[in-house]
């Protein structure tokens, strides 16, 4: 299994670009998560699925949108890039609610 | 919602010694708690977990307690090693179905040689 996996792995946006982050898992995990990651600092949750068709925001949403069309798949889209999106994203999943969270490779994302 | 707060944010510890790392919690529903471990560049990556009905749960050199009644769970490394190394979180959640993880703001753990 690949596990949980994320592209692009970096990426530069100037501000006012759009993109969507991608994240896939093999596990078939019905839990999935998006997490911002800033310079020094924990990881914030922007938003989460408990299955297909299913979202509900995190604690950072603003800025972000996601969608959970099959289980394999949680992109993230990044409407209008602002600086302040500037981060490491981290896709996780997990098999349910209390169980360990799987985390993928992250995406390096720098809006100039 | 939920907060954690985790101290200290930097620890250096002689290989051999042993490292502490506290957190506190701030909502007394949370019930699940685990700790990440970050290498530089890499993914977090679960080491330890408690769940509130166990007082302490040890795994080789990693042990981690939780104080309920206080809201706090520590986690504990005997006989460091270099490759011990890595920023570690941790991070609580209350039940629910799910699960969303509030992080601490990290521990940069060195081990010097």
């Amino acid at each position: 299994n690949a596990g949980v996996t994320q592209t692009p792995k970096f990426r530069i946006l100037k501000i006012g670009q759009s993109m969507t982050l991608q994240c896939t898992q093999d596990m078939n995990h019905n839990y999935m998560y998006w997490y911002r990651q800033d310079p020094g600092m924990g990881l914030k949750l922007i938003y989460y699925s408990v299955g297909a068709g299913i979202t509900d925001k995190g604690e950072v949403p603003n800025g972000y949108n996601v969608s959970r069309s099959t289980t394999e798949d949680f992109p993230l889209r990044l409407e209008l890039a602002a600086p302040s999106q500037t981060s490491v994203y981290f896709c996780a999943s997990s098999a349910s609610g209390g169980d360990e969270q799987f985390f993928g490779p992250g995406t390096r994302l720098t809006v100039l | 919602g939920e907060n954690v707060e985790q101290h200290p944010s930097t620890l250096s510890v002689q290989e051999g010694d042993s490292a502490v790392i506290k957190c506190t919690y701030s909502d007394s529903a949370s019930n699940y708690f685990p700790w990440y471990k970050q290498e530089l560049g890499k993914r977090p990556q679960l080491i330890i977990d408690i769940r509130s009905n166990v007082g302490e749960k040890k795994d080789q050199r990693i042990a981690v307690t939780l104080n309920k009644t206080a809201k706090h769970f520590s986690l504990h490394i005997t006989e460091t090693q270099p490759e011990d190394s890595a920023v570690y979180f941790c991070a609580a959640t209350p039940s629910g179905s799910a699960r969303q993880l509030t992080f601490g703001s990290g521990t940069q753990l060195t081990v010097l040689p």
